[in-house]
């Protein structure tokens, strides 16, 4: 089973709605990344958010952080076509690890 | 200009032969590694590379084989092909390790299907 899961397979919205889209993890972490991939390219960084931190802010996006609960969410405003993509999770497999391990991601289909 | 560079883009081949995948990065980052992404699993992490020394291995197949000839070069040779070898295989690389929760910069892939 994945270290990291997003809780949602996908999602669809209208442009210039706001989406959130959810990950919980299941180990005690120094960081969550979240990650977009666009249909035919390699995955993209988003947001960094690191254990002591409870939001980080990159644009339209917003990334929260509870280590109580082990989840986290990504918020994006005024969505746009461009948008589309498929959206991950992803924590380091250990403290001091080589691996950083991606959930199985969720789709996100922005309409016009 | 794409920074990590992933030949070929696309790849078939034969169930037995052998391929080798092509990965270089030009960021400067001194870890690189290898992902696989197929429909039936997520980004799936395989191996981790640091200045040329191998520092994590998940994948349990001797039949994938990295290859270090430079600090900033990681081929993936993967041998006796089988069919459940398609899959797009990514390259990344990060400036430190990622026990320092670093950043994965990806290449665009290379897609890999096995007939």
């Amino acid at each position: 089973s994945q270290l990291a899961e997003e809780n949602s397979w996908a999602l669809s919205v209208h442009e210039g709605e706001s989406v959130t889209v959810n990950c919980s993890y299941k180990t005690s972490i120094t960081a969550l990344q979240w990650y977009r991939q666009k249909s035919g390219k390699g995955p993209a960084q988003l947001i960094l958010i690191r254990s002591n931190e409870r939001e980080k802010r990159n644009g339209r996006l917003r990334a929260t952080l509870d280590t109580s609960s082990q989840s986290s969410s990504l918020s994006i405003t005024a969505t746009r076509c461009e948008d589309t993509a498929v959206y991950f999770c992803a924590t380091d497999a250990s403290s001091g690890s080589w691996q950083l391990i991606f959930g199985s991601g969720t789709q996100l289909t922005v309409m016009p | 200009d794409p920074k990590i560079i992933q030949k070929p883009k696309y790849l078939v081949a034969v169930t037995g032969s052998e391929k080798i995948l092509i990965c270089e990065q030009y960021l400067g980052h001194n870890a690189m590694y290898w992902y696989r992404q197929s429909a039936k699993k997520p980004l799936e992490f395989m191996f981790s590379y640091s200045y040329q020394k191998l520092m994590d291995n998940q994948t349990a197949s001797s039949r994938f084989q990295p290859q270090s000839s430079k600090k900033n070069h990681l081929d993936l040779q993967i041998t006796a092909l089988k069919p459940d070898d398609s899959a797009t295989y990514f390259c990344a690389s990060s400036q430190g390790g990622l026990g320092e929760s670093e950043t994965l910069y990806f290449g665009s892939g290379t897609r890999l299907t096995v007939l």
